[in-house]
Parts: structure tokens; C-alpha cells; sequence
């Protein structure tokens, strides 16, 4: 069974920084991986989604790395802004031929502050 | 853009009650799904569905029914509320192995 790990849990850092969250998972048989970002009390909304077959895919100030035979996804936040303040999740999507299954990290808490 | 509405944000029910949370989107997605989002636990699978009347377990099943009779329309059902489904509901769609969307979520309180 899949299992994802972020670390970290919670990280606070000052605007205009560059940092890095980190997703693991266990099973590499991935199709794609997918992360999110999280407002509190709020659903889901996608940030980006690498395919198995990409090692990066980009949009605006985030950049999404996967290493599928490690089992490691990273996201770089260039030049954080207090807007970024959320909770970020990481899921790979099971490579099992039916409707895309997801397992989902317990996210990392960023806050950005001024 | 694709748009994925939940019946309600807020929802308190009496313990024993028949629930229904209402999921629609917009994008004739063939994949919808339903999750549960607690503190600690992350987001757990429920029950999905890939096509019209057709409909998977996931990983948490037990005191859940799903119904999907039309393409853009899922339906969770929990047919008598506990206390321990006080939950985030969280419902999303999906076109094949695409990005999965998601709706603004149902909060859930079982009295």
C-alpha cells in the first residue's frame, strides 16, 4: 500500500524566501503525482501535475521535481509571498489501470510571514 | 474552468439520521470521488466511481453508500450518521489519469 511522507510538517519563513517541500512515497509504480495547495476550511486546488515520464514541470514562481525510482517529489517555491501561506499536499496517483486513485501526504503547513 | 459544487458548506445532523452530501461538476468528467479529511489522518479515500452507475471502495468504506445515476452527479450517503463521521467531506472529478479538482468541501458535524 502507498504510503507518502512530507516533511516538513510545518515550516515558517520570512517573505522573499526560496524554499523547498519535500514529498516521499513508497511505491515508485506511479502514473503521475500531483500537489495541491490547501486554504484552511477550504477544498483542494491543483498546482501542478508531473507525469512518471517528466522530471520537472513548472507554473509561474513554483517548480514540481520528480525522482519516480527514489520516490521523491520536490516543489520549489521561488520568492515566497505571504499569499503562499497555506497547507501544501503531495499525491501520487497509482499506476493500476482504473480511475486515478490518489494518496495523499498530510501536507506541510507554510506560513510566510512580512 | 472546471467546476466542482458541494450541496453545503455547513452540516449538522442528529446521530441516526440519513445524510446526503451532493456533488456536481461541470466538466463531464467520467472519475468522481469522495474523500474524508481529518487532523493527523490526511485526506482517505471513500468511494469512487469511473463511470455512470458504476462505483468502487476505497480505502474507508464502512458506513458509507455512494450513488451515481447521471455523469455529472455523485452522491455520499451516510445511511445512519455517527458521531465519528464528523468530518471534512471533500468530493472531486477527474478526466482519465488527469488532474483530479475539487469541491470547496462539506463540513460535517454528527451531534
Amino acid at each position: 500500500k502507498q504510503e507518502v511522507t512530507q516533511i516538513p510538517a510545518a515550516l515558517s519563513v520570512p517573505e522573499g524566501e526560496n524554499l523547498v517541500l519535500n514529498c516521499s512515497f513508497t511505491d515508485s509504480a506511479i502514473y503521475n503525482l500531483q500537489w495541491f495547495r490547501q486554504d484552511p476550511g477550504k477544498g483542494l486546488t491543483s498546482l501542478l501535475l508531473i507525469q512518471s515520464s517528466q522530471r520537472e514541470q513548472t507554473s509561474g514562481r513554483l517548480n514540481a521535481s520528480l525522482d519516480k525510482s527514489s520516490g521523491r517529489s520536490t516543489l520549489y517555491i521561488a520568492a515566497s509571498q505571504p499569499g503562499d501561506s497555506a497547507t501544501y499536499l503531495c499525491a501520487p496517483r497509482e499506476e493500476d489501470g482504473t480511475a486515478s486513485k490518489l494518496t495523499f501526504g498530510t501536507g506541510t503547513r507554510l506560513q510566510v510571514t512580512l | 474552468d472546471v467546476k466542482v459544487t458541494q450541496s453545503s458548506r455547513y452540516l449538522v445532523k442528529r446521530t441516526g439520521e440519513k445524510v446526503f452530501l451532493e456533488c456536481v461538476q461541470d466538466m463531464d468528467h467520467e472519475n468522481m470521488f469522495w474523500y474524508r479529511q481529518d487532523p493527523g489522518l490526511g485526506l482517505r479515500l471513500i468511494y469512487f466511481s469511473y463511470d455512470v452507475k458504476m462505483k468502487e471502495k476505497g480505502d474507508i468504506p464502512e458506513g458509507y453508500s455512494v450513488s451515481r445515476e447521471k455523469k455529472e452527479r455523485f452522491s455520499l450517503i451516510l445511511e445512519s450518521a455517527s458521531t465519528n463521521q464528523t468530518s471534512m467531506y471533500l468530493c472531486a472529478s477527474s478526466l482519465d489519469a488527469d488532474e483530479q479538482y475539487f469541491g470547496p468541501g462539506t463540513r460535517l458535524t454528527v451531534t
